[in-house]
């Protein structure tokens, strides 16, 4: 099966401080990650898509200097919530697509309480 | 613009009896669908999808789906509900535009419909 995994799984932080989200692949190469924020029975907004070797592209309306993203390598891409405030709690989720295939892989998420 | 619609909220079952989730689906093209299933606090797991061929889609836990062209729907359906199979269901589309960088894999999901089996 193709797994992707997220760490951590549920971080606390104080309000104006960062948190780093990890998303990697486990078992195969994804050249192209995605960001999903999810709200309490809501469903998932797309934040941006993380390209291995190149920028991220973000969505309309997400701030590209508050959620930083890096993907470094074919198995790994980070999501660093800047100047973290109280409105920034929710459920991120990330999601890896094989490359050649047309399937994303979903991380069990991450819950981001900012207090 | 590709969108997804799930009419309905909520979709109360008893355990045994068919379950069906809707789903229908508006794209410029021909579309890549697939659908997801949430439990609490978890992320998304892959269902089923429809790409080409069958519109009559098998997946995972005795779930299919079938592919309407003239309806534009895509309906999750199980014969026989679990209690199990209570959570929450997402559909979601995909253009089959050229593969771009900046669109390949770009999913548009569904509002989600909460499934509840009662024992």
């Amino acid at each position: 099966g193709a797994v992707v995994s997220q760490h951590p799984s549920r971080v606390i932080c104080k309000s104006g401080t960062s948190v780093k989200i990890e998303c990697r692949s486990l078992d195969f190469q994804a050249t192209t990650m995605f960001w999903y924020r999810q709200f309490p029975k809501k469903s998932l907004m797309l934040m941006a898509t993380s390209n291995e070797g190149s920028k991220a592209t973000y969505e309309q309306g997400v701030e590209k200097d508050k959620f930083l993203i890096n993907h470094a390598s074919l198995t790994l891409s980070t999501l660093t919530v800047t100047s973290a405030h109280p409105e920034d709690s929710s459920f991120y989720i990330c999601s890896a697509t094989r490359d050649g295939t047309y399937e994303q892989y979903f991380g069990p998420g991450t819950r981001l309480t900012v207090t | 613009a590709q969108s997804v619609a799930q009419p309905e909220d909520q979709v109360n079952v008893a355990e045994g009896n068919p379950l069906t989730v809707k789903c229908t689906y508006s794209v410029s093209g021909n579309p890549y669908l697939f659908w997801y299933v949430q439990y609490p606090n978890r992320g998304l797991q892959f269902l089923l999808k429809y790409i080409t061929g069958d519109n009559l889609v098998k997946g995972s836990y005795g779930f299919e789906a079938e592919f309407n062209k003239s309806q534009t729907s895509f309906h999750l359906k199980k014969p026989s509900a679990l209690v199990s199979d209570s959570a929450l269901y997402f559909c979601a589309v995909r253009d089959k535009g050229p593969m771009t960088t900046d669109s390949w894999g770009k999913l548009q999901f569904g509002a989600g419909t909460q499934v509840v089996v009662t024992p």
